[in-house]
Parts: structure tokens; C-alpha cells; sequence
């Protein structure tokens, strides 16, 4: 099975930076993933991690650690539209469909 | 990326009744999914929606009550049978994978969800 932890709520200053932890156990995977969705819309795809090390696209930035069982999104120069839940997930060895935490609800205040 | 539509967007139910909601890809995917998000919460698989095949169901999710069927690369629909107030969640689709279409299996898309009421 597969156990992925996310803190619930974070609050940032708008210019900051933040980073979202996300750990899990899991027997096997493809690779990690992180979506953003704000509030009564779709999820919508940030990265995909699938070597341990830094990913990074623009303001966002994703890491994966396999040995640790742990990744983080980083988010620089804030932006107010950034409040959104932040979802972690993993896909399977056997199949692509996804796991996902219970998300991570950020706050971006001026 | 792929766009994905569902239809209906949201509908208000009586208990007992059944929904089927439609999902449209346009490009041609190799996995379809269905998921399910109650209020607050992440997001939940339902199940593999498998092209000339019967779904993949994830435990506690069963063809009875979540029929679903996938007849070409670019389309499924999901069943919400006999349907009861706990049955209350948006219900999303998603597609990955390459066939033609989205360029690598690491993205899915989701669709903009299906929100159910059901008193």
C-alpha cells in the first residue's frame, strides 16, 4: 500500500518562498507527482519526479529523494493566485493510475 | 496538453436514482481514470477504466454500483447507480499516457470534475 503525508495548511507572504513536504511508504513506484488545484476546479499537472534530485520549471521546483521516502515543492517569488491545496501522489510499479495525499492547503497573504 | 471535458458539469439527484457522467479526451489516451473527491478532501481512485475490457476497481468500489465503460481511446463514462446521499462528491476523470496524443506517460490530465448532489 501506499501511506502519503502532507501537512494540512501552510500561510506564506506574498515575494517568499515555500516549501511543501510530502513523505510516504510506499512498495514501489514510477514516480511522484505534485497538482495544484484551486478551490472548485481540476487538479492541474506541476511535475513529475521520477531520478532523486531537483526538478525545476520556472517559480516551481520539485524534489525527490527515493532512500528517504520524501519529496518537497518549492515555491519561489509568491504570488497571491498561488493559494491553492497542493497535491502529492505517486503511480504504481504495476499500473499509472495515482495515490494522492490529503493535500497541503496554502495561504498566500500580502 | 490534453483537454478533457465532462458532462454534466453538476447535477442535483434524488436518492435511488442513477447518473452517468461522460468524459472526452481530444487526443487519444492509453489510461483513463476515474476518481473521486469529497468535500475537503484529496482526491480518491475509483478505478482503471479499460478500453475493450472490463474496469480495474479499487477496493471498496464495485462494477455494480460504479459501472464504467470506455469504448474508444477518447472516451469513457462512469455509472453512479442507485445512488444515496453519501454518494454526495465530485467525480473526475483523467488521461494519460501516449498514444498519438499526450507526449509522455509521466502527465495525466484531469477533467474539470462533475459535481453530484444526491438528497
Amino acid at each position: 500500500g501506499q501511506n502519503i503525508d502532507q501537512p494540512t495548511e501552510m500561510t506564506a507572504t506574498e515575494g517568499a518562498i515555500v516549501q511543501i513536504n510530502c513523505t510516504y511508504q510506499t512498495s514501489g513506484f514510477n514516480g511522484l507527482f505534485w497538482y495544484q488545484q484551486h478551490a472548485g476546479e481540476a487538479p492541474t499537472f506541476l511535475s513529475y519526479n521520477v531520478l532523486d534530485g531537483l526538478e525545476e520549471k520556472g517559480r516551481f521546483s520539485s524534489f525527490l529523494s527515493r532512500s528517504k521516502g520524501y519529496s518537497y515543492l518549492l515555491l519561489k517569488e509568491l504570488q497571491m493566485k498561488d493559494s491553492a491545496s497542493y497535491l502529492c501522489a505517486v503511480d504504481s510499479n504495476s499500473g499509472y493510475a495515482l495515490n494522492f495525499g490529503k493535500g497541503t492547503s496554502l495561504l498566500v497573504t500580502p | 496538453s490534453a483537454v478533457i471535458s465532462q458532462k454534466p458539469s453538476r447535477d442535483i439527484c434524488q436518492r435511488g436514482t442513477s447518473l452517468t457522467i461522460q468524459c472526452q479526451v481530444d487526443s487519444q489516451v492509453t489510461m483513463m481514470f476515474w476518481y473521486r473527491q469529497q468535500p475537503g478532501q484529496s482526491l480518491t481512485l475509483i478505478a482503471t477504466a479499460n478500453q475493450g475490457s472490463e474496469a480495474t476497481y479499487e477496493s471498496g468500489f464495485v462494477i455494480d454500483k460504479f459501472p464504467i465503460s470506455r469504448p474508444n481511446l477518447t472516451f469513457s463514462t462512469l455509472t453512479v447507480s442507485n445512488m444515496s446521499p453519501e454518494d454526495s462528491s465530485i467525480y473526475l476523470c483523467s488521461g494519460g499516457g501516449a498514444s498519438g496524443g499526450l507526449e509522455t506517460y509521466n502527465e495525466q490530465f484531469f477533467g474539470p470534475g462533475t459535481r453530484l448532489t444526491v438528497l
